[in-house]
């Protein structure tokens, strides 16, 4: 399977700074990224797909101009959320779609925002 | 709409009994479904398919489109496989919907 890195792994920011995550396929290209939001105790909510050379494509609810995702090239994408706030602070995870017949993901470690 | 339910928040066997976590989805078409697995302190890992019917760690689980389930089977629990359990349906790579995850804890 693919292996994925996130990085930090864990931030702590100020209410009303912007924090950028960065999710990499380490072993091949992926021209498209998910990121995901987990809240303590729920399950990962799908938050956009990130596509190589493209915009992101983003879940109802989740707010464009707060949660800004780049994918400038295949081995990385970036998760930038704007004005953090404390509501914000969440586990976010990232994934990198299979490459063979299947369509699983692969999950990165994660990235534990905290804001103050 | 594709949903993915779990009944079970927190199932707690002793080791060596059996154990079946629950699945069940919404879903029109034919769907693709996963077992994913997260152990204390590690990150989402899969742990196997239902296209190809077979079986990791003692685990399996079997496609029933009539009941539109997809349970996580084993017939002996080992305390190793204490973690979190999410069922996930996926619409061709297109759409990724997880469950709620059950908790699995096996007692001594």
């Amino acid at each position: 399977g693919a292996v994925v890195s996130q990085h930090p792994s864990r931030v702590i920011c100020k209410s009303g700074t912007s924090v950028k995550i960065e999710c990499r396929s380490l072993d091949f290209q992926a021209t498209t990224m998910f990121w995901y939001r987990q809240f303590p105790k729920q399950s990962l909510m799908l938050m956009a797909t990130s596509n190589e050379g493209s915009k992101a494509t983003y879940e109802q609810g989740v707010e464009k101009d707060k949660f800004l995702i780049n994918h400038a090239s295949l081995t990385l994408s970036t998760l930038t959320v704007t004005s953090a706030h404390p509501e914000d602070s969440s586990f976010y995870i990232c994934s990198v779609p299979g490459q063979g017949a299947y369509n699983e993901q692969f999950f990165g470690p994660g990235t534990r925002l905290t804001v103050l | 709409a594709q949903r993915v339910t779990q009944p079970e928040k927190l199932l707690s066997v002793f080791k060596g009994a059996p154990v079946e976590l629950k699945c069940n989805y919404s879903y029109s078409g034919s769907p693709e479904l996963f077992w994913y697995v997260q152990y204390s302190r590690q990150r989402l890992q899969l742990l196997l398919r239902h296209i190809s019917r077979e079986s990791i760690k003692g685990f399996t689980a079997d496609l029933n489109k009539g009941e539109t389930s997809f349970h996580l089977k084993k017939p002996f629990a080992q305390e190793e496989d204490s973690a979190m359990y999410y069922c996930a349906l996926s619409n061709y790579g297109q759409n990724f919907v997880f469950g709620p995850g059950t908790r699995l804890s096996v007692l001594p």
